[in-house]
């Protein structure tokens, strides 16, 4: 089984559609990142979290430490949020040892 | 303010040579970690440096090796190089240390490495 869980593995969406991806960790984190990779590879940050909830813009993010799930939310979806949203624990006092989720391949349509 | 800059962007290789790879972490950033990404097993942790010092090393070869210079810069090298090392190398910087720990991480393009 592996440490880190994501689901859906693909998804895709209409236009201004409310996308949910969940994850699911095995291992004992100090932080959660949640990260958005387009086409060609470039990786941008949307999130850290160690508790509760953040939100930028029409995403959103939770974490259950207890529970050891994270979830990204997408509100109003557009095609440019298609990408590869990959879910990404951060081990014991370190904020760079990663273990990464599969990612979730997010296509959405106008 | 520049960002993360890895150098090169491309590079070929062939079997049983070396490659040195760099990352030029935003300024004031003192924390860089590495990671390596391939078709088959996806994203994976190589080391994490900061001020000078290796803090953590993932689940690879003795190959693979890296360092962190007193202005934050880091290398990685990847010595007697395989076909199964082609990926894409990138590195991630975060402010770290004196008060302002944000943990936030800052990605460069990545090194596009294909060994032939």
């Amino acid at each position: 089984k592996n440490e880190v869980e994501q689901s859906p593995q693909n998804l895709t969406a209409q236009e201004g559609e409310f996308i949910t991806i969940n994850c699911s960790y095995s291992v004992g984190i100090s932080a959660l990142h949640w990260l958005q990779q387009h086409p060609g590879g470039g990786i941008v940050s949307l999130f850290m979290l160690s508790s509760g909830k953040k939100k930028h813009g029409r995403l959103i993010a939770t974490i259950n430490i207890q529970e050891k799930h994270s979830s990204l939310h997408i509100t109003a979806s557009h095609p440019r949020d298609s990408a590869v949203y990959i879910c990404a624990p951060a081990g014991g006092t370190s904020y760079g040892k990663l273990t990464f989720g599969q990612g979730t391949i997010l296509t959405v349509h106008p | 303010k520049a960002g993360v800059t890895q150098t090169p962007r491309y590079l070929i290789k062939t079997r049983g040579q070396q490659v040195t790879l760099s990352c030029s972490p935003i300024s004031g950033h003192r924390s860089v970690s590495w990671y390596q990404q391939t078709p088959g097993q996806g994203l994976q942790f190589l080391f994490e440096y900061f001020s000078e010092t290796q803090r953590n090393k993932g689940n690879f070869p003795g190959r693979f090796s890296g360092r962190q210079f007193s202005n934050s810069r880091s290398e990685m090298n990847v010595s007697t190089l395989e076909l199964g090392d082609s990926a894409l190398y990138l590195c991630a910087s975060c402010l770290r240390g004196g008060g302002s720990y944000t943990g936030e991480l800052f990605f460069g393009e990545g090194s596009r490495l294909t060994v032939l």
